[in-house]
């Protein structure tokens, strides 16, 4: 079965500190998705970032970057220089062959002035 | 404007009533999907539709029901039968009917309220 924990449940910073939010995954396919969104108080999803399984690279956007490790496990999503606009739930997922998509219990950020 | 649209974004549903939630996309998607959010907790698949006519049942289908008979459309009804139906519905789509590789974009959801 696939999983998707994400421990952190909420995290508070301070405007322009870095923040660094966790993913841990299970599966035992070899091919795989992996995902994150954001979920503002507005309430609708918004996609941030697709990974599959084969690219281990880390990925740069702007003030948002991802690490995927393989061997851990993980896909962390860390937001640098956090500003108020980043304040929201953001949601890890993980998509296999002949499963659903499974999301995280998601981690709420607020970013205070 | 292309995007996923859903009505109405508060609902009403008294006890033991039958109430339908709309989701429209005008992207040419052909997979449609909804999802269930209870508070502080992530989302749920209820049903998902891969192609028009036909539906498949996600992880927590009883109690709702759906049809899609257009590609731009995918109502969800939440039955009677919905003993605990006081959540945030989602509804979602992607491009093509590969649920592996597809990103799944999202409308702004219909939050249901039982009097």
């Amino acid at each position: 079965a696939q999983k998707v924990t994400q421990a952190q449940t909420e995290i508070s910073v301070v405007e322009k500190e870095d923040v660094t939010l966790d993913c841990v995954y299970e599966t035992r396919d070899t091919t795989y998705y992996l995902f994150w969104y954001k979920q503002p108080p507005s309430g609708e999803l918004v996609f941030l970032i697709r990974r599959n399984s084969f690219d281990e690279q880390n990925e740069i956007s702007g003030r948002y970057s991802w690490n995927f490790q393989k061997s851990t496990s993980s896909f962390n999503f860390t937001i640098t220089a956090s500003q108020v606009v980043d304040s929201a739930v953001y949601f890890c997922a993980l998509s296999n062959y002949g499963q659903n998509f499974v999301f995280g219990p998601g981690t709420r950020l607020s970013v205070l002035p | 404007d292309g995007g996923i649209t859903q009505s109405p974004k508060y609902l009403f549903r008294k006890e033991g009533q039958n109430v339908t939630l709309s989701c429209e996309q005008n992207l040419n998607h052909d997979a449609m999907y909804w999802y269930r959010q209870d508070p502080g907790q992530g989302l749920r698949l209820i049903y998902y539709s891969q192609i028009v006519n036909d539906f498949q049942k996600g992880d927590i289908a009883e109690g709702y029901s759906v049809s899609r008979e257009k590609k731009e459309s995918f109502p969800l009804t939440v039955t009677s039968a919905q003993k605990n139906p006081t959540a945030f519905y989602l509804c979602a789509s992607s491009i093509h009917r590969d649920m592996l590789r597809e990103t799944q974009y999202f409308g702004p959801g219909t939050r249901l309220l039982v009097l």
